[in-house]
Order: C-alpha cells, then sequence, then structure tokens
C-alpha cells in the first residue's frame, strides 16, 4: 500500500478533460513539492509536472498541476488518445524510514 | 541531448548478486545526484535510493525495502552510476530505472530524464 494514495483508474472520452488526485499527508505533500509522472505502455517513466505545478519545456499546457493541503492534482484538457498511460505523483517524505514516495498510479483510459 | 542508459540487467538466483551500470551523457554527469527506481512487473514505481554529488558529500540514502543489501555508487570521471545488489530476493524483481534528480536544500524536488530500464529477474 502506497503512502499516497490515487484511484486506481480513470478515463474519459477524447477532448474531455480528466483530474487524478493524489493525497498524502503533512510529512509529505503537506510540506514538499509534488512531482507527476507519465509511463506510456512499455515505456520509462517521464517528467510531467515539477514543483506542484510547473511544466518541463516541451509539456503542453493541457496538462497542470496542483496542491493544495495534504492533496495533489493532475489535469488535462483536451484528452487524446496518446494520453493513454499510467501517471503517478511522487514528493518527498519527511519520515524516517522513506526518503521520497510514489503514488500507486493511477491508469488514464480514453474511450 | 541528456541521456541515461542501463545495463546489467539479467537472471540471477536468490541470494546471489548482481551489479546495474547507469552510463550519462549529454550533462555534467558529477554536478547531480542520482537515483535508482524500480518497478516490479505490472506494479507501480519504487524508490531504491539515491547518491549526492561529491559537492555534497557523495552520501547515500536508501528504501527500508533495501538498505543493508544495496549500495549505490558513482564514478564521475566515467559519468556512471552504479547499484550493487546483494542477497538478492525474489521479490526484487522489477525492472530497475536510473534517473537524475534535482535537490533544493537537502530535498528530491523531481527525477528527470529516466533511463529506458534494465529488467532484474531473481528466481532459481
Amino acid at each position: 500500500q502506497s503512502v499516497l494514495t490515487q484511484p486506481p483508474s480513470v478515463s474519459a472520452a477524447p477532448g474531455q478533460k480528466v483530474t487524478i488526485s493524489c493525497s498524502g499527508s503533512s510529512s509529505n505533500i503537506g510540506n514538499n513539492y509534488v512531482s507527476w509522472y507519465q509511463q506510456l505502455p512499455g515505456t520509462a517513466p517521464k517528467l510531467l509536472i515539477y514543483e506542484n505545478n510547473k511544466r518541463p519545456s516541451g509539456i503542453p499546457d493541457r496538462f497542470s498541476g496542483s496542491k493544495s493541503g495534504t492533496s495533489a492534482t493532475l489535469g488535462i484538457t483536451g484528452l487524446q488518445t496518446g494520453d493513454e498511460a499510467d501517471y503517478y505523483c511522487g514528493t518527498w517524505d519527511s519520515s524516517l524510514s522513506v526518503n521520497w514516495v510514489f503514488g500507486g498510479g493511477t491508469k488514464l483510459t480514453v474511450l | 541531448e541528456v541521456q541515461l542508459v542501463e545495463s546489467g540487467g539479467g537472471l540471477v538466483q536468490p541470494g546471489r548478486s548482481l551489479r546495474l551500470s547507469c552510463t550519462a551523457s549529454g550533462f555534467t554527469f558529477g554536478d547531480y545526484a542520482m537515483s535508482w527506481v524500480r518497478q516490479a512487473p505490472g506494479k507501480g514505481l519504487e524508490w531504491v535510493g539515491f547518491i549526492r554529488s561529491k559537492a555534497y558529500g557523495g552520501t547515500t540514502e536508501y528504501a527500508a525495502s533495501v538498505k543493508g543489501r544495496f549500495t549505490i555508487s558513482r564514478d564521475d570521471s566515467k559519468s556512471i552510476a552504479y547499484l550493487q545488489m546483494n542477497s538478492l530476493k525474489t521479490e526484487d524483481t522489477a525492472v530497475y530505472y536510473c534517473t537524475r534528480l534535482i535537490m533544493v536544500r537537502g530535498v528530491i524536488n523531481w527525477f528527470d530524464p529516466w533511463g529506458q530500464g534494465t529488467l532484474v529477474t531473481v528466481s532459481s
């Protein structure tokens, strides 16, 4: 069971908007930046969002991130079939046993 | 182009050892901390550990699941990071990814880029 909680799956039609939540605690999301990663089928993860809401160069503005308290959200607008992937949130955790934690991942299906 | 290439994966028996390598190019390797992340078949991402740059002591941190069995090291002259895995267990079976990490005020902020991964299978 992951320290960060994500819904196992979400789905929406092409052109629609979807949000993926990531819930944590004060030892992780509450006091640290959140980043998001996209993993297309059969490929390595790729950075999508860093420092809660910043996009690396080359990432379209259809992707957005936000954080409030101990939760973060990834938003994707104008869904495309090519967005079908697994999405992971991650952040630093200040507890003694770990330094970095990932969410369990959310599979996005574009219907 | 910034690139990371892992190598060294394969089939290994439980209790044995294996060393993975991550060869970097396209950036000043010695300026960055490096990390390993693994993904068991059909499962999510699990952080394994990281090594700081020499400027920050080159020290290491590990996840509890691998602490005492895995060791991360680096050779800045060759732009290579290593993951030495000892006393391997079947549950260590996974694709192992090497990734560059950005740290701010001693805290990992994000991972970018990622290598293509190398598969380690622990089985008798």
